[in-house]
């Protein structure tokens, strides 16, 4: 079974504070997501990558970042948390191709005290 | 830009009945994909039903189906014999698989089986 573990289930910390997410996927998959989660907004991808190193922007970029060093591993970056960031997280990795589908993570509620 | 659009923020549906939730998207690519997720209280999101652009049969897996028309880029998920197993938050993507390779979501559709 393909497995995507995120290193946190529940997560709380205070304004100002570097925040690091933690994905790690055991499929060899190239493509690697991140998502936040919010009430009536649905899924809204921040950052997504397609190979090692190489990364692109999603639709709300804005306050994160994120790398990509090794292949099976995807973090997600909060460089200053914000209240506004209070959300859940969510990593997905899949395949190129054909019968393709995206493997989730079973989300990090963060909180931003 | 893709966008995906679903106008049904709840539904509720009384458990053995049959469910339709609609989608619509907005795409200029011709090859794509279209999926179907659930997300049920445990958070962890399961693939219901994929389908395939090229594909003019609509997919079906046992008790779901999907009703797809490319030229009204329109996806509805439609459950059969309803069971209280399936009460969760029901999404809908788009994938284009190409060069934008973006995986996006609708806003979901929260469905409660009623016994």
């Amino acid at each position: 079974d393909v497995k995507v573990t995120q290193s946190s289930r529940y997560l709380v910390k205070r304004t100002g504070e570097k925040v690091f997410l933690e994905c790690v996927q055991d499929m060899d998959h190239e493509n690697m997501f991140w998502y936040r989660q919010d009430p009536g907004l649905g899924l809204r991808l921040i950052y997504f990558s397609y190979d090692v190193k190489m990364k692109e922007k999603g639709d709300i970029p804005e306050g994160y970042s994120v790398s990509r060093e090794k292949k099976e591993r995807f973090s997600l970056i909060l460089e200053s948390a914000s209240t506004n960031q209070t959300s859940m997280y969510l990593c997905a990795s899949s395949t190129t191709g054909r019968n393709t589908e995206a493997f989730f993570g079973q989300g990090t509620r963060l909180t931003v005290v | 830009a893709q966008t995906v659009t679903q106008s049904q923020p709840e539904m509720s549906v009384q458990e053995a009945e049959t469910v339709t939730l609609s989608c619509t998207y907005d795409t200029s690519e011709n090859n794509y994909y279209l999926f179907w997720y659930k997300q049920p209280p445990s958070r962890q999101m399961i693939l219901v039903i994929r389908q395939e652009a090229y594909k003019q049969q609509n997919a079906t897996e046992n008790r779901f189906s999907v009703n797809f028309q490319k030229a009204a880029k329109s996806f509805s998920l439609k459950i059969s014999d309803s069971q209280l197993g399936d009460t969760a938050m029901y999404f809908c993507a788009f994938w284009s698989g190409g060069a934008t390779n973006k995986l996006i979501f609708g806003t979901g559709t929260l469905l409660a089986v009623q016994p």
